[in-house]
């Protein structure tokens, strides 16, 4: 088993909608977590950062880290086509700096 | 502007030779992280460096190496004992601390002649 699961997709919506992105993993030692955003042939964009359970709001974007359940999510309001995109996600442990990442969910906005 | 810059963007590798990828960065960041990206997989840590002149195998270390003389640069030698080496390779950086995020450079392509 994945240590930093996500479903593959691709996410199909209309643009406009609400894109919602889930995350689970299993090892309790993570207490970071971040959401990146990948183009094709371009490295992850840091797009939001958290720390413990909770909600966090940029923009658009709101996260929500729920430890208990070992559950993560990335809402994008109001999706463009531009945010087309990989989205993956990586938490972090408080020992050390290595990122585990998922495999990324891809999602389409169409116009 | 700071930021990551890895070259070249694409690079092709004969069978039996070792090529090494570039990455720079001016963001003073102390600690760099080089990546390997599959399709359809996640990023997989090679290797990693927290300070200069020291680096640590990573989770797929096998068949790569690195140097860290400079606090700008680490770059990534694959050498001919990695078997697979055709991939998306993505090098980092962050400051020192706990739970630092990682900033990346656009990646590298590599490809198998």
């Amino acid at each position: 088993q994945k240590e930093v699961e996500q479903d593959p997709g691709p996410l199909s919506v209309p643009e406009g909608a609400i894109v919602s992105l889930n995350c689970t993993y299993s090892n309790s030692a993570f207490q970071y977590f971040m959401w990146y955003r990948q183009y094709s042939r371009k490295g992850p964009e840091l797009l939001m950062y958290t720390y413990s359970s909770g909600n966090k709001e940029d923009g658009r974007f709101t996260a929500q880290v729920d430890k208990s359940s070992k559950y993560i999510s990335l809402f994008i309001r109001d999706s463009q086509p531009s945010d087309s995109a990989t989205y993956l996600c990586a938490p972090l442990k408080a020992a050390g700096n290595k990122l585990t990442f998922g495999g990324g969910t891809r999602v389409l906005v169409k116009p | 502007d700071g930021g990551i810059t890895q070259s070249p963007k694409y690079l092709f590798r004969k069978e039996g030779q070792n090529v090494t990828l570039s990455c720079e960065q001016n963001l003073n960041h102390d600690a760099m992280y080089w990546y390997r990206q599959d399709p359809g997989q996640g990023l997989r840590l090679i290797y990693y460096s927290q300070i200069v002149n020291d680096f640590q195998k990573g989770d797929i270390a096998e068949g790569y190496s690195v140097s860290r003389e400079k606090k700008e640069s680490f770059p990534l030698t694959v050498t001919s004992a990695q078997k697979n080496p055709t991939a998306f390779y993505l090098c980092a950086s962050s400051t020192q601390g706990q739970g630092q995020p990682q900033h990346f450079g656009d990646g590298t392509r590599l490809s198998i002649l």
